[in-house]
Parts: C-alpha cells; structure tokens; sequence
C-alpha cells in the first residue's frame, strides 16, 4: 500500500524559513518523479513542485521560484521542501504526491494528507 | 501562463448524469486528467490521460478530451460523487490544476 505522510508544517512569520519532509513507503520511491502541491484555505490546488527520480531536474510554479527548493533523499524514501522568505500567501496545506512516471508529465496518482503551514505574525 | 477554465458549480439529481467543463488553449493537444476531492480529505486521482480509470474508480466516471475541453462525465451519479472536482494538465514543464468545480447531488 502505498503511504506518503508529510511532516513539519507549523506556524511561521514572514520572512522565516521552513523544512517540509514527505515519508514514503509501498512502492519503489526512486522510480518515480514526486511533488509538492499546495491548497489554500478554501481555495482550490496549486502546483507547486517537480523532482524526478533521480533528483537531476526540478521545476517550480513562478509563485514560489527562487524562494523554495525540491530536494530527495532517495536512501531514505522521503521527499523535502526548503521554504525561504515566507509570506501570508504562502499559508496553505502542502500536499505530497506521487508522478505516475520518473519525470514530468505525469498525473499525481497517490496524496498524502498534507501538512499545514500558516505563515503569520 | 497556461490556465485552465472550469464551473465553479454544477448540481445534479441523484441517478442522472454530471458533466464538467475544463477549458484550456488547444487542451486537447495535451492530456487531461480528473481529481476528486471531498471535504476534509485529500484528492483522488479518477481519470488519467483523458478517459482511462485507475483501478478502483468506478465505471460511471468517464473522461473526454477534444479541441479546447475536456470534459468529466459521472452517469447515474451517487450520494457520495459530491465532492470537489479538479483537471489537471501540464504546460511547458509546469503543471497547471484546473479552477475546480464544486459538484452538488441535490
């Protein structure tokens, strides 16, 4: 069965810095591309992020580019989220998911259930 | 940036038949696919690919994908279909979501 379970939202003031980790587990984690998206609250998903398999090509939403970083560690099956420069916007549940292939262009065929960020002073 | 145009809403009678809009410039160039999300839980993946199911989905969910729309179809629709719904497509290496549409078995 497969598992991602997210880890490390918390309450942050603007300008600060956070890590979001991602556990996963039930199936082979360095074959497939993995993701970060984001939800608002009451409002609808936004991408966020893209690592494929081997951590060698990473994408980000212009939202968040230049102030967050994808990274894997794919010895220990977990999947992160360095979130620098943080603002009021950036508040929302970050969902792990699953690419149904090693690179891009894949559909998120398995969620976690997400961790919660609110950025507030 | 590449969007995609949904319904914010769409009611439907139990047993009848939901249809949900998603519209994007030349979507149908691209593939299309379809998430659930009901309240308080996280999304689930129920078409990929414009029109296949993964395992599991039940057969009233059906997807198209043509000229500038893709559309969700959910036959003889239940109780529990309401939820959130979300397409999903990808644009120069980004992944775009849909605007979502609530739908309401009235």
């Amino acid at each position: 069965e497969v598992q991602l379970v997210e880890s490390g939202g918390v309450v942050v003031q603007p300008g600060g810095s956070l890590r979001l980790s991602c556990a996963a587990s039930g199936f082979t984690f360095d074959d497939y591309a993995m993701h970060w998206v984001r939800q608002a609250p009451g409002k609808g998903l936004e991408w966020v992020s893209l690592i494929s398999w081997d951590g060698g090509s990473t994408y980000y939403a212009d939202s968040v580019k230049g102030r967050f970083t994808i990274s894997r560690d794919n010895s220990k099956n977990s999947l992160y989220l360095q979130m620098n420069s943080l603002r009021a916007e950036d508040t929302a549940l970050y969902y792990c998911a699953k690419g149904s292939t090693g690179s891009g262009g894949s559909t998120l065929d398995y969620w976690g259930q997400g961790t919660l960020v609110t950025v507030s002073s | 940036s590449y969007e995609l145009t949904q319904p914010p809403s769409v009611s439907v009678s139990p047993g009848q038949t939901a249809s949900i809009t998603c519209s994007g410039d030349k979507l149908g160039d691209k593939y299309a696919c379809w998430y659930q999300q009901k309240p308080g839980q996280s999304p689930v993946l129920v078409i990929y690919q414009d029109s296949k199911r993964p395992s599991g989905i039940p057969e009233r969910f059906s997807g198209s994908n043509s000229g500038n729309t893709a559309t969700l179809t959910i036959s003889g629709t239940q109780a529990m279909d309401e939820a959130d719904y979300y397409c999903q497509a990808w644009d120069s290496s980004s992944l775009v979501f849909g605007t979502g549409t609530k739908v309401t078995v009235l």
